[in-house]
């Protein structure tokens, strides 16, 4: 079973509105982090955020803001006044206590912000 | 902080040749790197998982004598591709961690591209 699931291929939208990237993850351990990359065009993948499974505050970096709750094992990524800047391809990943080293990447949400 | 460069960022080949591709953590030092290959509008496959000063983890299904992996120092570990074919052609990206658990962070990827 896939660890990761972000079931939305592929997101447009238009500048200035605002998204939701969903991500579901599956794991039996009580201890994990989840992580959030951007892949803009040039296929660097940026680093946005770690957060690990004992710190359920959402949180907010200027116009991005994630919401994780363990009760439905989703940590969704929001981005307010979406700018073109913000298209890219964006990954939700997983680390489990067993091995903090391997990653489960999802299949990545493919979002374009139209101007 | 945390920059992690890859060179080539891009490089074409004949088939039968061996490429080797660099990762270097810029500005810390890295006792884990690993190699992910990413194929086109796919998420990230991790490959291997490389310790300084000894011998890479491989995924299942990875042949490690056709993906040869050295990490010779904290700064520094290599991808060598050996008899490269077509079907090795592909976005191979290595991030590096700084310690066990600790974020990853991603090089820019390297594109290889076996004629």
């Amino acid at each position: 079973a896939q660890k990761v699931t972000q079931a939305q291929t592929e997101i447009s939208v238009v500048e200035k509105e605002d998204v939701t990237l969903d991500c579901v993850y599956e794991t039996r351990d009580t201890t994990y982090y989840l992580f959030w990359y951007k892949q803009p065009p040039s296929g660097e993948l940026v680093f946005l955020i770690r957060r690990n499974s004992f710190d359920e505050q959402n949180e907010i970096s200027g116009r991005y803001s994630w919401n994780f709750q363990k009760s439905t094992s989703s940590f969704n990524f929001t981005i307010t006044a979406s700018q073109v800047v913000d298209s890219a391809v964006y990954f939700c990943a997983l680390s489990e206590a067993l091995n903090f080293n391997k990653f489960y990447f999802g299949s990545g949400t493919k979002l374009n912000v139209k101007p | 902080g945390a920059v992690v460069s890859q060179h080539p960022s891009r490089v074409i080949c004949k088939s039968g040749t061996s490429v080797k591709i660099e990762c270097r953590s810029l500005d810390f030092q890295a006792t884990t790197m690993f190699w992910y290959r990413q194929f086109p509008k796919k998420s990230l496959m991790l490959m291997a998982t490389s310790n300084e000063g000894s011998k890479a983890t491989y995924e299942q299904g990875v042949e490690k004598d056709k993906f040869l992996i050295n990490h010779a120092s904290l700064t520094l570990s290599t991808l060598t591709v050996t008899s490269a074919h077509p079907e090795d052609s592909s976005f191979y990206i290595c991030s590096a961690q700084g310690r066990p658990g600790d974020t990853q962070y991603f090089g820019p990827g390297t594109r290889l591209t076996v004629l």
